[in-house]
C-alpha cells in the first residue's frame, strides 16, 4: 500500500487553541490535499497545495509542504467546536488515478 | 445543489448476493471515482473513470465491477458479496483527473454490511 500516515491519530484540545496535524507520504507528488470528514458524512475538500509551493493559507487554515521530507502539516488556528472531525491528507502522483489517502487524524475540540 | 448523490445510504446483504451501488453527480465533472473506507485504513481507491467511456482499476479492484453509464453516473457492482466487502463506499468526482490539481467532491457514502 502507498497510503501515507497522519500524526497524531487522535488529538483533543480546548476551544480557542490551535490544532496541528502532520502527514507523511511515500511517493513523489503533483499536489497534496487536505479533507475534513464529519461523523457519518462524506469528505469535504479543505485546501490543495502544489508540489512547487511551500505554504498556503485559507481562512483559519495554514498548510505547509516539505517535499524533501515527504511531509505536510495542517494548522487550524483559534479552533471551534464545529472543527471536531477527522482530517485526511491525500496526495496525487500526477496520474489520472485518484488520490492516495492517509489514515486520518481524529480531532476533538472541547468546548 | 445536490453535488454527488449516492444510493442507497445503507444496505445489508447476505454472502453471495449481488448488488449495484449508484452514484450521480450534477457538476458536469469528467472524472469519477469509487473508494472504500475501512476502520483504521483510510480511503482506498477501487476503480476510477478519468472520462466518459473509460474505466480503470485502482488499488483494491478485486470483487468489483464498474460502469460509467454516462457523464453523470458511475455505478459499482458487487457480483458475489463477501464479508470482507463490509465497508463504507464513497463515490467522488472531479472536474478533470487529479493531475490537473483539482479537488474531489464526495458523496455521503453507502454503508454496506455483508452477513
Amino acid at each position: 500500500s502507498q497510503q501515507g500516515e497522519e500524526d497524531p491519530q487522535a488529538l483533543s484540545i480546548q476551544e480557542g487553541e490551535n490544532a496541528t496535524m502532520n502527514c507523511s507520504y511515500k511517493t513523489s507528488i503533483n499536489n497534496l490535499q487536505w479533507y475534513r470528514q464529519n461523523s457519518g458524512r462524506g469528505l469535504v475538500h479543505l485546501i490543495l497545495i502544489r508540489s512547487n509551493e511551500r505554504e498556503k493559507h485559507s481562512g483559519r487554515l495554514r498548510v505547509t509542504l516539505d517535499t524533501s521530507k515527504k511531509s505536510s502539516s495542517l494548522l487550524i488556528t483559534a479552533s471551534r467546536a464545529a472543527d471536531t472531525a477527522s482530517y485526511f491528507c491525500a496526495n496525487s502522483g500526477g496520474g489520472a488515478d485518484g488520490l492516495t489517502f492517509g489514515k486520518g487524524t481524529h480531532l476533538i475540540i472541547q468546548p | 445543489n445536490a453535488g454527488v448523490t449516492q444510493t442507497p445510504k445503507f444496505q445489508v446483504l447476505k454472502t453471495g448476493q449481488s448488488m449495484t451501488l449508484q452514484c450521480a453527480q450534477d457538476m458536469n465533472h469528467n472524472s469519477m471515482y469509487w473508494y472504500r473506507q475501512d476502520p483504521g485504513m483510510g480511503l482506498r481507491l477501487i476503480y476510477y473513470s478519468a472520462s466518459e467511456g473509460t474505466t480503470d482499476k485502482g488499488e483494491v479492484p478485486n470483487g468489483y465491477n464498474v460502469s460509467r453509464l454516462n457523464k453523470r453516473e458511475f455505478s459499482l457492482r458487487l457480483e458475489s458479496a463477501a464479508p470482507s466487502q463490509t465497508s463504507v463506499y464513497f463515490c467522488a468526482s472531479s472536474e478533470v483527473a487529479t493531475f490537473s490539481n483539482q479537488p474531489q467532491h464526495f458523496g455521503d457514502g453507502t454503508r454496506l454490511s455483508i452477513l
